[in-house]
């Protein structure tokens, strides 16, 4: 049974241009979160989406953008990249109708931006 | 908004001793859970015990265990019989019960542990 999953593991992009990371959640699982987590910090919370809605979102701009697809899947679309927004981006899901079931991390990817 | 100190960047512990990881957080809510997660080089944040702020008892799983002390809003994870696998960062969480949509999880900075052969 594979955890959750995410694409790409490493990515470097230049200043200004847009990404894409995508995440699978664990099998079972239907809510899926995202954390960029800076060298040195703790994750901090970016948004989570449930029924392919957003249903919560941290203190990040609009540049930072999701989308969750029928299969539970999840995109976070980062646009006009800045040379902060370097980090290792993690996604989070959690089983389907447990509320107050731990979230359950992938491995992360790590983006450079330059 | 909740916040979740850890104060000590770093701790070793010799192997087989018991060491003791420092967090503290603050909240006007009643409600909540608490979370001590491991991240190891793989990166992946694996949970390693929990807490519900309403239970007394303290919280352990084999060799971990913490001190949950609500009025100190004080929550510290201590290892017992240190093993080389416990060497990584570890992350002290928090979690609002207030229910769906109220489900982030704010992390402090986290402590590296390392583990003296």
């Amino acid at each position: 049974d594979a955890g959750v999953t995410q694409s790409p593991t490493h990515l470097i992009k230049t200043r200004g241009q847009q990404v894409t990371l995508r995440c699978s959640p664990k099998s079972g699982h239907d809510t899926v979160s995202w954390y960029q987590q800076a060298l040195g910090q703790g994750p901090q919370f970016i948004f989570q989406y449930y029924e392919e809605e957003e249903r919560q979102r941290g203190n990040f701009p609009d540049r930072f953008s999701g989308h969750q697809f029928p299969n539970y899947s999840s995109e976070l679309n980062v646009n006009a990249l800045l040379l902060g927004d370097s980090a290792l981006y993690l996604c989070a899901s959690r089983p389907k109708g447990l509320l107050n079931s731990p979230l359950h991390f992938g491995n992360g990817t790590r983006l450079t931006v330059t | 908004a909740q916040t979740v100190t850890q104060s000590q960047p770093e701790m070793s512990v010799q192997e087989a001793e018991t060491v003791t990881l420092s967090c503290t957080y603050d909240t006007s809510e009643s409600d909540y859970y608490l979370f001590w997660y491991k991240q190891p080089p793989s990166r992946q944040m694996i949970l390693v015990i929990r807490q519900e702020a309403y239970k007394q008892q303290n919280a352990t799983e084999n060799r971990f265990s913490v001190n949950f002390q609500k009025a100190a809003k004080s929550f510290s994870l201590k290892i017992s019989d240190s093993q080389l696998g416990d060497a990584a960062m570890y992350f002290c969480a928090y979690r609002s019960a207030r229910g769906f949509g109220n489900e982030k999880l704010t992390f402090g900075t986290g402590t590296r542990l390392t583990i003296i052969p």
